[in-house]
């Protein structure tokens, strides 16, 4: 079955400060998505990669997709406290299969 | 923004009991999907739903689960007699297309609690 390993499990960082988050497939994806949560609440999409190489970017986030489709990273520049929440990888293959999540912390 | 809904935000129920979670999918979306996440753990999937059948499950959506799509526009997950473990978080989440290419949109989830 399809695993997915994100890192780290948490990042606490200074506002302002960039940051990356991995996220790390067993097998070769159809897609990856990343979601954010904040805690007890639901999944808010944030980017969809499909092709190997791809880079997509929204606001001051951006992700990328390596070429064999079994990494991704999710950079953020410049830090604020509303970015802070667990970002969740999820690999599709049919279903979504997630990550664990990274708890991100933005101290202002 | 279209989005997903789901009720009721919180449900208590004893040990034993059937349980019913709703949700209303966008509303031209195909594809309807149920998670949970039990408390520190990941999200998992359950099942998938298309065309009025089920699509896939996993191992976690026994006999005790089921699905159903009653009208147009309302999505339920059925628990006929929960048990301590099924405390968590279950979220619907829907797609317009072919769900290995298409986003799947969350709603804000259910927090099911087993006494």
């Amino acid at each position: 079955s399809q695993e997915l390993e994100q890192s780290p499990q948490s990042l606490i960082v200074q506002e302002g400060k960039n940051l990356t988050i991995n996220c790390t497939s067993s097998k070769t994806l159809y897609g990856l998505y990343w979601y954010k949560q904040k805690y007890g609440e639901g999944l808010i999409f944030l980017m969809m990669l499909q092709k190997g190489g791809e880079e997509k970017s929204h606001e001051k986030i951006t992700a990328k997709l390596d070429e064999k489709k079994q990494q991704s990273s999710l950079h953020i520049t410049a830090s604020q406290p509303s970015h802070a929440g667990i970002y969740l990888c999820g690999g599709s293959n049919y279903k979504l299969t997630f990550g664990k999540g990274t708890l991100l912390t933005v101290n202002p | 923004e279209p989005e997903v809904t789901q009720t009721p935000s919180h449900q208590v129920t004893q040990m034993g009991q059937e349980v019913i979670l709703r949700c209303v999918p966008i509303s031209n979306h195909l594809y309807f999907y149920w998670y949970r996440q039990i408390l520190g753990q990941k999200v998992e999937f359950l099942v998938s739903f298309y065309n009025n059948e089920i699509s896939e499950k996993s191992e976690i959506f026994d006999d005790q689960f089921s699905v159903e799509r009653p009208d147009g526009s309302n999505f339920t997950l059925k628990i006929r007699s929960t048990k301590l473990e099924d405390s968590a978080m279950y979220f619907c989440a829907s797609s317009n297309r072919d769900p290995s290419t298409d986003t799947q949109y969350f709603g804000p989830g259910t927090r099911l609690t087993v006494l």
